[in-house]
């Protein structure tokens, strides 16, 4: 299993292009979610979803945009990229249950920088 | 709000020697879930360690085991026996039922041969 995969893993961006990062899972997983790290920080929730069609803001959703048409895809849009958004962003998924919550696999992450 | 924090940005260990990492949360919900992961230069998250609230029992992985203070809203990551490879910054991170993390700011942990 390939796990949680994202693409690209860099990126440079011009301010106000536009791109979409990609995530895919093949742990049929039914939640997945989108967080931003920025330097010496921790993680913050960017969207998250808990199943296909479903899809409910995080901490810090200003800019972004998400859609889920599959439990495996979950990709994250950027419109009118600006310089806060220069990140590195990581999509996870976990399996929940109504007996618990499991944990998050994380992919290995894309630097995006704008300038 | 839940908040998660580490008070200890950076922290150094000798090769061998067990080291303590603090992390403290605030919550007002009695069901929920703690982690501790670690990333190391690669920027891999890596799932070290998991607690589940309602049990009293610490969880314990290999050398690493956590010390879960409930009323005291601590919890704390003991690794046991430090390892060069246990370099790495390590996040402890809060999670409701929703699944949502939140974490806390990091420690970076250094060890010494």
């Amino acid at each position: 299993n390939a796990g949680v995969t994202q693409t690209p893993k860099f990126r440079i961006l011009k301010i106000g292009q536009s791109m979409t990062l990609q995530c895919t899972q093949d742990m049929n997983h039914n939640y997945m979610y989108w967080y931003r790290q920025d330097p010496g920080m921790g993680l913050k929730l960017i969207y998250y979803s808990v199943g296909a069609g479903i899809t409910d803001k995080g901490e810090v959703p200003n800019g972004y945009n998400v859609s889920r048409s599959t439990t495996e895809d979950f990709p994250l849009r950027l419109e009118l990229a600006a310089p806060s958004q220069t990140s590195v962003y990581f999509c996870a998924s976990s399996y929940s249950s109504p007996s618990g919550i499991y944990e998050q696999y994380f992919g290995p992450g894309t630097r995006l920088t704008v300038t | 709000a839940q908040t998660v924090t580490q008070s200890q940005p950076e922290m150094s260990v000798q090769e061998a020697e067990t080291v303590t990492l603090s992390c403290t949360y605030d919550t007002s919900e009695s069901d929920y879930y703690l982690f501790w992961y670690k990333q190391p230069p690669s920027r891999q998250m890596i799932l070290v360690i998991r607690q589940e609230a309602y049990k009293q029992q610490n969880a314990t992985e290999n050398r690493f085991s956590v010390n879960f203070q409930k009323a005291a809203k601590s919890f704390s990551l003991k690794i046991s026996d430090s390892q060069l490879g246990d370099a790495a910054m390590y996040f402890c991170a809060y999670s409701s039922n929703t699944g949502k993390l939140i974490f806390g700011q990091g420690t970076t942990l250094q060890v010494k041969p």
